[in-house]
């Protein structure tokens, strides 16, 4: 299976500050069209996950313009250029390569 | 807009079969373009993918499923009733979580991410 191993696993954030995620693959995501397959998902407080980021850096209807998804190959990260204080919750990056398709553990943003 | 509501007990006996099923309104599960998925959560970890159908006439129900759960699930289709189903057979303890139900969008060979999910639905395994 391929593993993604999320960092930081807590990161506290400042209203208007930016804020970066991380995310590493064990193995390249990189398809042969060029497209690299990784996901970000957003679970905020006692809601489902909703889907920020496609292919990488495709963002999802109806996402902010302040994410941004980039990276290529077993390295991403997901950018917030100006955090809100609806932005908290748990942020997942997932593999969607090949199956079984596996998440990360997920970094908790929350205000400090 | 498609919604996507899962239902199902919510206390299953160790050792017993888990069925829940996931209704599907503003859009048919009948496509070629669209995936539809079970992913859960147990209490406060993180997000495991169970499987996925592909429950166009044209695919027969193709099914996929994580190894991890060791042949245990399956996904199944209705789409008389525009929904789908997991079995999940002698579960334990180990199979406490939310279930959600989401659906993933091919455009040819790419995947695009889950979205909508479902609100999600809590299964307890308990004696």
């Amino acid at each position: 299976d391929i593993v993604m191993t999320q960092s930081p696993l807590s990161l506290p954030v400042t209203p208007g500050e930016p804020a970066s995620l991380s995310c590493r693959s064990s193995q390249s995501l990189l398809h042969t069209t060029g497209y690299n397959f990784l996901d970000w998902y957003l679970q905020k407080p006692g809601q489902s996950p909703q889907l920020l980021i496609s292919l990488g850096s495709t963002r999802a209807s109806g996402v902010p313009d302040r994410f941004s998804g980039s990276g290529s190959g077993t390295d991403f990260t997901l950018k917030i250029s100006r955090v809100e204080a609806e932005d908290v919750g748990v942020y997942y990056c997932m593999q969607a390569l090949e199956t079984p398709w596996t998440f990360g553990q997920g970094t908790k943003v929350e205000i400090q | 807009q498609l919604q996507l509501q899962e239902s199902g007990p919510g206390l299953v006996k160790p050792s017993e079969t888990l069925s829940l099923s996931c209704s599907v309104s503003g859009g048919s599960i009948n496509s070629t373009t669209y995936y539809w998925a079970w992913i859960r959560q147990p209490p406060g970890k993180g997000l495991e993918w169970i499987g996925t159908i592909h429950s166009s006439v044209y695919f027969s129900g193709s099914t996929y499923y994580n190894p991890s759960l060791k042949s245990r699930a399956t996904i199944s289709a209705d789409m008389y009733k525009n929904q789908f189903s997991l079995t999940l057979t002698s579960v334990t303890a180990a199979d406490t979580a939310v279930y959600y139900c989401a659906r993933r969008r091919a455009d040819g060979v790419l995947f695009m991410g889950f979205d909508p999910w479902g609100p999600g639905t809590q299964v307890s395994v308990s004696s």
